[in-house]
């Protein structure tokens, strides 16, 4: 596509339950990225992947959030039993090249505005 | 780990004022160093990078130079608009992962 696209743009959910948030990237990037802004703050790295794989997943908060790749493309960040502090909005970025290239520019999606009530 | 530090806001300005918003960094290796903004309602989208040291990238009438010595990423620009109102923040990139700054807040007034 054009560009990088999140669905949905907003979600509202009830404590404890489980969300799953969508990221396609731009078609042929290979490297995708989740980041999380809470209201005040900057951006917070979850995970990254290169292709199907995630080598760095350093950034996850806890073991109720989880994220995969499929196909080299589309990836979905589940948040199991959610709670208020996951309130945020979650970004997706991707770029063309694989890891070590330093000067590819990263496009972002317009993020999934998530609360939790 | 590598990390980035910017000025604190928020920031107003008045139109025509010049801007400059501070950015160092720490980095274990030789990384590209960006200027994202977000401007309201709208998604994250590069203002400008450099990728060496002494780089100096612009865009938009913004300018900023990559300051290995100091570690530094400044953004300026001489003439700010109503419509540079946004969030804007540093980042860098050292292999794979993209290290932001806090954000700063920037409010021009007419």
């Amino acid at each position: 596509g054009a560009g990088v696209s999140q669905s949905p743009s907003n979600k509202v959910t009830e404590k404890g339950k489980d969300v799953e948030l969508r990221c396609d990237p731009i078609s042929g990037h290979t490297a995708l990225y989740w980041y999380r802004q809470s209201l005040g703050q900057g951006l917070e790295f979850l995970i990254y992947f290169q292709g199907n794989s995630a080598p760095d997943k350093s950034g996850l908060p806890s073991d109720r959030f989880s994220a995969e790749r499929t196909g080299g493309s589309v990836s979905t960040l589940t948040i199991q039993r959610t709670q208020q502090e996951d309130s945020a909005v979650y970004l997706c970025a991707s770029s063309r090249g694989p890891a070590g290239i330093q000067n590819t520019e990263a496009f972002f999606g317009q993020g999934t505005r998530l609360t939790v009530v | 780990g590598d990390s980035v530090t910017q000025m604190e806001g928020p920031v107003t300005l008045s139109e025509e004022a010049f801007l400059t918003i501070n950015c160092t960094y720490t980095a274990t290796g030789y990384p590209s160093l960006f200027w994202y903004v977000q401007y309201p309602g709208e998604g994250l989208q590069l203002l400008l990078k450099a990728t060496k040291a002494d780089d100096k990238g612009s865009n938009k009438g913004f300018e900023a130079t990559y300051r290995k010595e100091t570690t530094s990423f400044h953004l300026e620009k001489g003439s700010v608009q109503v419509s540079d109102s946004a969030v804007y923040f540093c980042a860098l990139i050292d292999d794979y992962k993209l290290s932001f700054g806090a954000g700063t807040t920037v409010t021009v007034r007419a």
